[in-house]
């Protein structure tokens, strides 16, 4: 089983919509949680953290979900430059290593 | 805003041949990694650094890679004897004490 699992997508919507991703993870003693973005042949780059209270950052809101081991992401009110792949990022329990999923692909069009 | 770099950003190298990839991390941060990204494939982690040791390491860092942060402000990844799989995006990260890795614009190998 993958430490990491997103859906590959592509998501292709609107400007100004809502999409949610969703992330699970397998290792139950993980402890820290993130969501990148990464631009195509660029590096990823730190969006928000995920703390188990939920968080919000703008248009962003992070939630998890310890139980179901799962974390999501949403995106309102879309813009052209959200369009990227976004990374669910898990730490391992050692807190030494970090997994990345293999991200999923937002397309927002005009 | 503090940074982290790396150079070159590309390394053209034939088969066989030694590398070393330089990252300069953010400078108060006290945690080192690399990771590798092959074309169209998910960031893979190698190896993360502290304390002048190795902290962690994943199966891909066999005895071809070693790393070294050889004066106060240098870290970096030695791949020996490279393959043509070794070719791929190569990322240093760093963090502070806190959990948040920042990473560096990468160095795209191409092993020929």
């Amino acid at each position: 089983r993958k430490e990491v699992e997103q859906d590959p997508g592509p998501f292709n919507v609107p400007e100004g919509a809502t999409v949610a991703f969703n992330c699970t993870y397998s290792n139950s003693a993980s402890q820290s949680f993130f969501w990148y973005r990464q631009d195509c042949r660029k590096e990823p780059k730190l969006l928000m953290s995920v703390y188990s209270s939920g968080n919000e950052d703008g248009r962003f809101t992070a939630q998890l979900n310890r139980a179901s081991q799962y974390i999501s992401l949403l995106i309102r009110d879309s813009k052209l430059s959200d369009s990227a792949t976004y990374l669910c990022v898990v730490n391992s329990p050692s807190f030494n290593k970090f997994y990345f999923g293999s991200g999923t692909k937002l397309n927002v069009k005009p | 805003e503090p940074e982290v770099t790396q150079t070159p950003s590309h390394q053209v190298t034939q088969m066989g041949q030694e590398v070393i990839l330089r990252c300069v991390p953010i400078s108060n941060h006290l945690y080192f990694y690399w990771y590798r990204q092959i074309l169209g494939q998910k960031v893979e982690f190698l190896v993360s650094f502290y304390n002048n040791e190795i902290s962690e390491k994943s199966e891909i860092f066999d005895d071809q890679f070693s790393v070294e942060r050889p004066d106060g402000s240098n870290f970096t990844l030695k791949i020996r004897s490279t393959k043509l799989e070794d070719s791929a995006m190569y990322f240093c990260a760093s963090k502070a004490s806190g959990y948040e890795q920042y990473f560096g614009p990468g160095t795209r190998l191409t092993v020929t």
